[in-house]
């Protein structure tokens, strides 16, 4: 079964508007993170944002926010006032544990994210 | 800053070929990681290692191999390429700990695959 789903292959966005991109995530573990990445076209991952499940507050960082509903399992990015730089695909992932060894990331199918001027 | 860099970051090869893609981090990190990066399918967890000399198959191990003789280097063997296997290839690393919070994973460039 899918651990982590984004249901949006691909959005359009007009500049300066807030965007929000999903994800829903799969695990019977108490104890779990969740990330967003950023990938442009020249193909690094870039790390965005991270939201412990222990995290009573959504975490933020900058223009990025992550609504974190843990009843509804669902992770989804916030980006505040889009620019073009934001053009890019991104992906959700989770690391599920405490892991005694290697944190082993699940990712989702990603989003294709493109910011019209 | 940590840095992970990748041999190639394009690479064209012939049905059954050997092929090497190598990884390397310089932060001392104990965990290391392939990844194939294919359109509509994410990620994918080829092998990870979190030791020298360790390896573990991830999610699609299946005509991979990988080595790790030495802390910072992570080579993932194609023993015969095939067309299947063109894709992105990207390497990752990450300390290990127990317990790790917000710990990311670190990621090269990546390596996109041409199998002819």
């Amino acid at each position: 079964a899918q651990k982590i789903t984004q249901t949006q292959p691909g959005m359009f966005v007009q500049e300066k508007e807030a965007v929000t991109l999903d994800c829903t995530y799969d695990t019977s573990d108490q104890s779990y993170g969740l990330f967003w990445y950023k990938q442009p076209s020249s193909g690094e991952m870039i790390f965005l944002i991270y939201q412990g499940s222990y995290d009573e507050q959504n975490a933020t960082e900058g223009r990025y926010s992550l609504n974190f509903q843990k009843a509804r399992k669902s992770a989804n990015l916030v980006i505040s006032a889009s620019q073009l730089g934001d053009s890019a695909m991104y992906f959700c992932a989770m690391r599920e544990g405490p892991d005694q060894g290697a944190q082993k990331l699940v990712f989702g199918q990603g989003t294709r994210l493109t910011i019209n001027p | 800053d940590v840095k992970v860099t990748q041999s190639s970051r394009y690479l064209v090869k012939r049905t059954g070929e050997k092929v090497f893609l190598e990884c390397v981090q310089d932060m001392d990190h104990e965990n290391m990681f392939w990844y194939r990066q294919d359109p509509g399918l994410g990620l994918r967890l080829i092998y990870f290692s979190y030791d020298v000399k360790m390896k573990e198959k991830g999610d699609i191990p299946e005509g991979y191999s990988v080595s790790r003789e030495k802390k910072e280097r992570f080579s993932l063997i194609l023993e015969s390429a095939s067309t299947n296997q063109t894709s992105m290839y990207l390497c990752a690393s990450t300390r290990a700990r127990s317990w790790a919070g917000e710990e990311t994973q670190y990621f090269g460039p990546g390596t996109r695959l041409l199998v002819l």
